[in-house]
């Protein structure tokens, strides 16, 4: 069975750093890209970022380019998605998804569970 | 602002068929493919509808997908209690050269 697990829910202040992450099973995790989406509180979902995990390859939506970054470990099968410095405005659910390719024909399936952000002095 | 717009509530009683739309534009829905997931607060969204009416293995036929221009919609039908969640539009958008959602209906089953 493919699936995508997240890691636990995390409090931070503002300022400090932070690295989530999903781990892929059931599946060539290095042929597949995994996506990032976003859902503030009360709010949609928004892509933020996708990695090719076979050469890294990373494509950032400009509303996240250089606030996130985004990388991959093939050989533990998992993504990451990290902070160097969070705002309040971070607080959010974050979810993982998997696609085969990317482009307008991709889709995503399945996703992980999503990561609960809370930033907060 | 999502760029796709959904309408926010949408209900309907069990047994009844209920339709979520999803309205774009040229660059996005008007030229791309649309999917639908189902999500649950808390939970991992789940692709119910890809390339605007495929369904995913295990998702049952009450659930329909159709586009036309740059506008798409959700069908349900036979509503059931365990239909009642957030759902969500999402395409490429050609100007972005990304992915992009829609605001997410939350459906009630009465």
């Amino acid at each position: 069975e493919v699936q995508l697990v997240q890691s636990g829910p995390e409090v931070k202040k503002p300022g400090e750093s932070l690295k989530i992450s999903c781990r892929a099973s059931g599946y060539s995790f290095g042929n597949y890209w995994i996506a990032w989406v976003r859902q503030m509180p009360g709010k949609g979902l928004e892509w933020m970022g996708v990695i090719y995990v076979g050469d890294s390859d990373t494509r950032y939506s400009p509303s996240f380019q250089g606030q996130v970054t985004i990388s991959a470990d093939k050989s533990n099968t998992t993504a990451y998605l990290q902070w160097s410095s969070l705002k309040a405005s971070d607080s959010a659910t974050y979810y993982c998804g998997t696609t085969a390719g990317w482009g307008p024909m991709a889709w995503l399936d399945p996703w992980g569970q999503g990561t609960l952000v809370t930033v907060s002095s | 602002q999502s760029v796709l717009t959904q309408p926010p509530p949408a209900s309907g009683a069990p047994g009844q068929r209920v339709t979520i739309s999803c309205s774009g534009s040229s660059s996005n829905i008007g030229s791309n493919y649309v999917h639908w997931y189902k999500h649950l607060p808390g939970t991992a969204p789940k692709l119910l509808i890809y390339r605007n009416n495929q369904r995913p293995s295990g998702v049952p036929d009450r659930f329909s997908g159709s586009k036309s221009g740059s506008a798409a919609s959700l069908a349900i039908s036979g509503l059931r209690s365990e239909d009642e969640a957030d759902y969500y539009c999402a395409t490429w958008d050609d100007s972005l050269s990304g992915w992009v959602f829609g605001g997410g209906t939350k459906l009630t089953v009465l």
